[in-house]
C-alpha cells in the first residue's frame, strides 16, 4: 500500500529558507501535494505538482520532486512567523484518487 | 472564496449518544471525503463519494459510522453509539476528479468531537 513519511520537526530562524521534506513509496503517485494547517483550522492546499514535473515554483514555494528516488521536498524563501504551521505532504495515484497523507511537519519559526 | 462548510465546530457528547457532522461541499465539485485526524493516528481517510454514490468506506467502522450524501450539497457523517474513542477532528473535503486528473481538495474547518 501507499505510504508518505516526513520528519516530524523543523526549526527556522526568521528570514532563513525552510526545507520541508517527504518520501513516498508508491511509484504510481501521478499528484503530490503540500497542505497546510494552522492551529485550530482545517488543511490548506499550498501547491502541487505532477509526476511528470520535477521543479515547480509560486512565489515563495519551490516544490522539488525527485521521482527516482520518490523524494519530495517543499522550500519556504525567507521564511516568516506566518509560516509556522504543520504541513502535509500528500500523493494521489492513477485510478486512485484518494488523497493519502504524511505524519506532518510542524515548523516552528525563531525569531 | 469557495469553501466547504462543516457543521458544528465543536461537538461534546456523552458516550452512546447520536452524533450527526455536516458537510456542505464546493458547488461544483463531484468528489467528497471525510477524514478523520488524531494525534495517534495522523489523517486517516473514513468514506468518499462521487457523484454521490459511495466508492469506498473501508475505513469506517462499520456498526456504528454511516456516511451518506442526500443531495449534492450536503454529505453527512453519523456514529451511533459514540465512544470515547472516537473523540477527534473530523473533516470534510471536496473536490473535482475528471478522469485522471484531480485539481486538489478543499478542506473544511473540521468539526471537533469529543466523547465523554
Amino acid at each position: 500500500g501507499e505510504d508518505v513519511e516526513q520528519s516530524l520537526f523543523l526549526s527556522v530562524r526568521e528570514g532563513d529558507s525552510s526545507v520541508i521534506n517527504c518520501t513516498y513509496t508508491d511509484s504510481s503517485s501521478t499528484y503530490l501535494y503540500w497542505y497546510k494547517q494552522e492551529p485550530g483550522a482545517g488543511l490548506q492546499l499550498l501547491t502541487y505538482i505532477f509526476s511528470n514535473m520535477d521543479m515547480k515554483q509560486d512565489q515563495r514555494l519551490t516544490v522539488l520532486l525527485n521521482k527516482k528516488d520518490k523524494h519530495l521536498s517543499l522550500r519556504i524563501a525567507d521564511t516568516q512567523t506566518g509560516d509556522s504551521a504543520i504541513y502535509f505532504c500528500a500523493e494521489t495515484a492513477f485510478g486512485n484518487e484518494k488523497l493519502t497523507f504524511g505524519t506532518g511537519t510542524r515548523l516552528t519559526i525563531i525569531p | 472564496d469557495a469553501r466547504v462548510t462543516q457543521t458544528p465546530r465543536h461537538k461534546v457528547t456523552e458516550m452512546g449518544q447520536e452524533v450527526t457532522m455536516r458537510c456542505q461541499p464546493i458547488l461544483g465539485h463531484n468528489t467528497v471525503f471525510w477524514y478523520r485526524q488524531t494525534m495517534m493516528q495522523g489523517l486517516e481517510l473514513l468514506a468518499y463519494f462521487r457523484n454521490r454514490a459511495p466508492l469506498d468506506d473501508s475505513g469506517m467502522p462499520k456498526d456504528r459510522f454511516s456516511a451518506e450524501m442526500p443531495d449534492a450539497t450536503l454529505a453527512t457523517l453519523k456514529i451511533q453509539p459514540s465512544e470515547p474513542r472516537d473523540s477527534a477532528v473530523y473533516f470534510c473535503a471536496s473536490g473535482l476528479v475528471t478522469g485522471a486528473f484531480s485539481y486538489g481538495y478543499t478542506f473544511g474547518s473540521g468539526t471537533r468531537l469529543t466523547v465523554v
